[in-house]
């Protein structure tokens, strides 16, 4: 089956320490995204990848990172600069087809502060 | 500015009623408009419009978009328990895939 699939499902932080959220996906899109959800925020860009190797910025990119070394996976790593990282986080891709610019979402990790 | 303005923010309706979500947005460069559902987690793909003017259809959910007056709309009629959700409204940000969201309209169905 065609996903995209995030693990894990619920993470926990310690103060100071780093995380890494995983996202795969097997739908073969060249685009992946990682958003951050807040209650009554909507959803808001961390970061985007058009390709492998190459990603960017997106609205409120510091605290955290990410890497693109394989089309499949893009991870998201939460640093001890992010101040307040306690949120639903979604990761997203698009791409192929004619809908290039309709995202497809996976499951989503809501990470707590410990 | 580049936001999507979503209303209302929040809804509740009995089974049966019909309900229209709006969303307006303040830019006129963009390619497309998307609407989501989301339940618990992952938002679910629902419509992306392109064309004003043109309705498009899925049961008993319709959505149409109108750029000239720069906002879309989410019609769902004979509402069921199983439509409460919070929907979304998205669109694309100048010609990249970049999607920019609303913060959404939560419905709830009460039976």
């Amino acid at each position: 089956d065609g996903g995209i699939t995030q693990s894990p499902k619920y993470l926990f932080r310690k103060e100071g320490q780093n995380v890494t959220l995983s996202c795969e996906q097997n739908l073969n899109h060249d685009a992946m995204y990682w958003y951050r959800q807040d209650p009554g925020q909507g959803l808001r860009l961390i970061y985007y990848s058009q390709i492998v190797n190459d990603f960017q910025k997106g609205d409120i990119a510091e605290g955290y990172s990410v890497s693109r070394e394989k089309k499949e996976s893009f991870p998201l790593t939460v640093t001890s600069a992010q101040k307040n990282p306690t949120a639903f986080y979604l990761c997203a891709s698009s791409g192929g087809g004619q809908s290039q610019e309709t995202q497809y979402f996976g499951p989503g990790t809501r990470l707590l502060v410990l | 500015e580049d936001k999507v303005v979503q209303s209302p923010l929040s809804l509740v309706v009995h089974e049966g009623d019909t309900v229209t979500l709006n969303c307006s947005y303040e830019v006129t460069n963009f390619r497309s408009l998307l609407w989501y559902k989301q339940e618990k987690k992952a938002p679910t793909f629902l419509f992306m419009l392109t064309s004003s003017g043109i309705e498009k259809k899925s049961g008993r959910l319709s959505s149409i978009l109108d750029k000239k007056e720069l906002f879309s709309i989410l019609n769902i009629t004979a509402t069921q328990t199983g439509d409460s959700a919070v929907y979304l409204c998205a669109r694309t940000q100048g010609g990249s895939e970049k999607l920019v969201f609303g913060k959404g309209t939560k419905l709830t169905v009460n039976p």
